[in-house]
Order: C-alpha cells, then structure tokens, then sequence
C-alpha cells in the first residue's frame, strides 16, 4: 500500500490530452513539493517534473504539473505512442521522514 | 553528465548478505545527499534509505531497519548499502538517487537483488 495514491491506469489516444492524478496527505504532498517521474519498459525512473510544476530543459512543454492542497496533477497534451511509460510521483514525507511514492500509473497510448 | 552506476548485485541465499556500490560522478557528490530506492519485479518504487552530504543524518524505511545500513566515502565519490538477513521480499532492482533537498533527480540503472529460498 503506497502513502500516496494514483490511479493504476489511464489512457488516451494519440494527440489527445490526459491527467494522471496523486493524493497524499498534510505530511506529505500538503507540506512539500511533488516529484514525477517517467519510467519506460526496463529503464530507471527519469525526471519529468519537479518542485511542482518545474521541469528539466530536456522535457517538452506537452508535460506540466500542479498541486492543490494534498493533491498533485500531471497532464500530458499532444500524446504521443513514445510516452506509454509508467509515471510517479512522490514527495518528502515530514512525519516519516522519508520519500514516499505513488503506486504508479501506466499510460496506454490507444 | 551526472552518472551514478550501481554494481554489487546477484543471487544470494535468504539469510543471507550483500553489499551495494554506487559509483558517482558528473558532479560534486561531498555537496549532495543521496538515497537507496528499490522496486521489485512488476512494482512501484519503495524508498529504502537517505543519507546526507556528510553522512550525519540518516534515514531509514521500517522495512528495511536494523537490516540495512547506508554508508558513504565521499573521497571516493561513492555510497554503498550493507544488506544483512535478506529475505525473498528484498528480491528487486536496487537504485541509487540523488537527493536535490526538494526531489530527488537523478538515478542509476539499478542493480538486480535476487534472494533465493
């Protein structure tokens, strides 16, 4: 059971636009910035979005990011069949002191 | 280029021990905290251990306390993970990460742990 909570699946056609959703807590998303991350088949986890809605400069603007209270949205537009991949999110938890993540969601390019 | 490079991974008997390596380099790894994260086969990511710039605050997941223990020789620009009384749970690809204090950014390819019963 991860502390915080994503969908396990979301999909969309191609050139279509889509949001992957992350629910946490006061500890947690409430009182820290989020973290996504892209994980394709057989790859390590790679940065997609940090301090909320940032983004490093190799990733394309069809990628941002919010958060609302204890919860966090990434959105996807233009979708495309190379970003089937799985996405996490995560943040710093201050009552565990530790990182936590979401259980993952994987995105089907239809 | 920031690369950090895992080795020390391979099939061990439960009960059994390992030790993790993680090689840094691309950037100053004396000025960054970094963390141990592992994710076994067809499951998410489960942070495991967080240790900082000097080595003098750590962290560890219940999961893994008492079991684990994380370590760093920053003249050597690497981190390493003593993994003791393994059990067939600890089965998964073992990463390293670095700590920016407000994400974590970048991570290793991982290395596969595999305990055998």
């Amino acid at each position: 059971q991860s502390v915080l909570t994503q969908p396990p699946s979301v999909s969309a056609a191609p050139g279509q636009r889509v949001t992957i959703s992350c629910s946490g807590s006061s500890s947690n998303i409430g009182n820290s910035y989020v973290t996504w991350y892209q994980q394709l088949p057989g790859t390590a986890p790679k940065l997609l979005m940090f301090e909320n809605n940032k983004r490093p400069s190799e990733i394309p603007d069809r990628f941002s990011g919010s958060k609302s209270g204890t919860s966090a949205t990434l959105g996807i537009t233009g979708l495309q069949t190379g970003d089937e991949a799985d996405y996490y999110c995560g943040a710093w938890d201050s009552s565990l002191s530790a990182w936590v993540f979401g259980g993952g969601t994987k995105l089907t390019v239809l | 280029e920031v690369q950090l490079v895992e080795s020390g991974g391979g099939l061990v008997q439960r009960g059994g021990s390992l030790r993790l390596s993680c090689a840094a380099s691309g950037f100053t790894f004396s000025r960054y905290a970094v963390n141990w994260v592992r994710q076994a086969p067809g499951k998410g990511l489960e942070w495991l251990s967080y240790i900082s710039s000097d080595s003098s605050t750590i962290y560890y997941a219940d999961s893994v306390k008492g079991r684990f223990t994380v370590s760093r020789d920053n003249a050597m620009n690497s981190l390493y993970l003593q993994m003791n009384s393994l059990r067939a749970e600890d089965t998964a690809v073992y990463y390293c990460a670095r700590d920016k204090r407000l994400s974590v950014d970048y991570w290793g390819q991982g290395t596969l742990v595999t305990v055998s019963s």
